[in-house]
């Protein structure tokens, strides 16, 4: 098992409103992504941030947002939200500037909107 | 943009066979090259990665992989699988670059085992 945990693990919300998930990366991890993976789909990249500041993003609306606190822990925003927004949201978390580069991911939040 | 193409869906073996997985990426240049393992309600797990060097690489669960340039492929390999191989293969490809892990999935190739 990684040190990544994620929460909830499931969610039901329903279309219109707002959601935030939480992950808590690995010990002396800096950078953490955020990755949407829809039911029989691979996983999307959602956005990265690096030290608190977002350090690259995906083919998503600005409705997807995300922070990174000074533990490197990070939550995911999502606003107005839809019904193709279900699917499973995964954080991974990483070491930049590191000897040793591995990414880990959590086992995910799984959101269903109704 | 990157993509990566895994041609084959679903594959079924019978356990103690040979397996390889098919992965095929566009890029503009030699990216970070992964393949990750998903069982059923879990996360990700990373089975090996290729950043530069020798072209064959070791994973980890007796998985290999080998990169081919010429062919913008990065086959997964396995002489024998075993049952509690059953689960999802995803190929992925990131920016080469320090830390970056900006991660482009393929959609994935469910495996079955036949015991």
């Amino acid at each position: 098992e990684t040190g990544v945990t994620q929460s909830p693990t499931h969610l039901i919300k329903t279309r219109g409103q707002q959601v935030t998930l939480r992950c808590s990366s690995q010990s002396g991890h800096n950078t953490v992504s955020w990755y949407q993976q829809a039911l029989g789909q691979g996983p999307q990249f959602i956005f990265q941030y690096y030290r608190e500041e977002e350090n690259g993003r995906g083919n998503f609306p600005p409705r997807f947002s995300g922070l990174q606190f000074p533990n490197y822990s990070s939550e995911l925003n999502v606003n107005a939200l839809e019904l193709d927004d279900s699917a499973l949201y995964l954080c991974a978390s990483s070491c930049r500037e590191c000897k040793v580069e591995t990414q880990y991911f959590g086992p995910g939040t799984r959101l269903l909107v109704l | 943009a990157q993509s990566v193409t895994q041609p084959d869906i679903h594959i079924t073996v019978s356990e103690g066979a040979s397996l390889e997985l098919r992965c095929n990426y566009s890029y503009g240049a030699t990216p970070y090259l992964f393949w990750y393992v998903q069982s059923p309600g879990q996360g990700l797990q990373l089975l090996l990665k290729y950043f530069s060097g020798d072209t064959l690489v070791q994973g980890i669960k007796g998985f290999e992989a080998e990169f081919k340039r010429s062919q913008s492929s990065f086959n997964l390999r396995k002489p024998s699988v075993h049952w509690s191989d059953a689960a999802e293969y995803f190929c992925a490809v990131a920016p080469s670059g320090a830390g970056s892990y900006q991660l482009t999935f393929g959609k994935g190739t469910k495996l079955s085992v036949i015991p």
